[in-house]
């Protein structure tokens, strides 16, 4: 089946560690992007990938790195400079074709808890 | 900088009545897309449906419908005959259409409850 997964479904950082949320996507999608999902919030947008080697910082880049060393992934690393990491991050995918473009499908989720 | 605004944080709706959850948007783009997403307990967020800007014609799927006012800048989704498996929180979502132009902006969301 095709889709995105994203692991772990719940991930524990203690103090000053980086830890690194993984999102594959079988789906040939060209981009991919990390939300970050708070209580009461909408997604914000942390950084996206239009195509391999390349991505670019959304609203809320500080304190997180990506890579995209293949089109199929795209993990994301909570540095320690993320002073506020606990929420809930989803990795979407999407596609450059017309008439599909700009929809974006979404992983399940990595919820992160600080120890 | 575009805007999304949802501004019914929680609404509830009796099993098999017809409920509307409002958006609206802030945008000087004239082409977009606009996306409802549903985000049910188990947090997976699911495209619900999609309003391409262009078209005047409402987008409709299943029982979802949406009331796009281009000039207003309103899209609200209509769910008639709401079942309890419709229980989630709601995302309205924005996109322009130009090139190299793929971020969605989200608004907050509106919790929707179905009542047996």
């Amino acid at each position: 089946d095709g889709g995105i997964t994203q692991s772990p479904k719940y991930l524990f950082r203690k103090e000053g560690q980086n830890v690194t949320l993984s999102c594959e996507q079988n789906l040939n999608h060209d981009a991919m992007y990390w939300y970050r999902q708070d209580p009461g919030q909408g997604l914000r947008l942390i950084y996206y990938s239009q195509i391999v080697n390349d991505f670019q910082k959304g609203d809320i880049a500080e304190g997180y790195s990506v890579s995209r060393e293949k089109k199929e992934s795209f993990p994301l690393t909570v540095t320690s400079a993320q002073k506020n990491p606990t929420a809930f991050y989803l990795c979407a995918s999407s596609t450059f074709g017309q008439g599909n473009r700009n929809i974006q499908y979404f992983g399940a989720g990595t919820r992160l808890s600080v120890l | 900088a575009q805007t999304v605004t949802q501004s019914q944080p929680e609404m509830s709706v009796q099993e098999a009545e017809t409920v509307t959850l409002s958006c609206t948007y802030d945008t000087s783009e004239n082409n977009y897309y606009l996306f409802w997403y549903k985000q049910p307990p188990s947090r997976q967020m699911i495209l619900v449906i999609r309003q391409e800007a262009y078209k005047q014609q409402n987008a409709t799927e299943n029982r979802f419908s949406v009331n796009f006012q281009k000039a207003a800048k309103s899209f609200s989704l209509k769910i008639s005959d709401s079942q309890l498996g419709d229980t989630a929180m709601y995302f309205c979502a924005f996109t322009p259409t130009g090139a190299g132009s793929y971020q969605l902006t989200f608004g907050k969301g509106t919790k929707l409850s179905v009542i047996p």
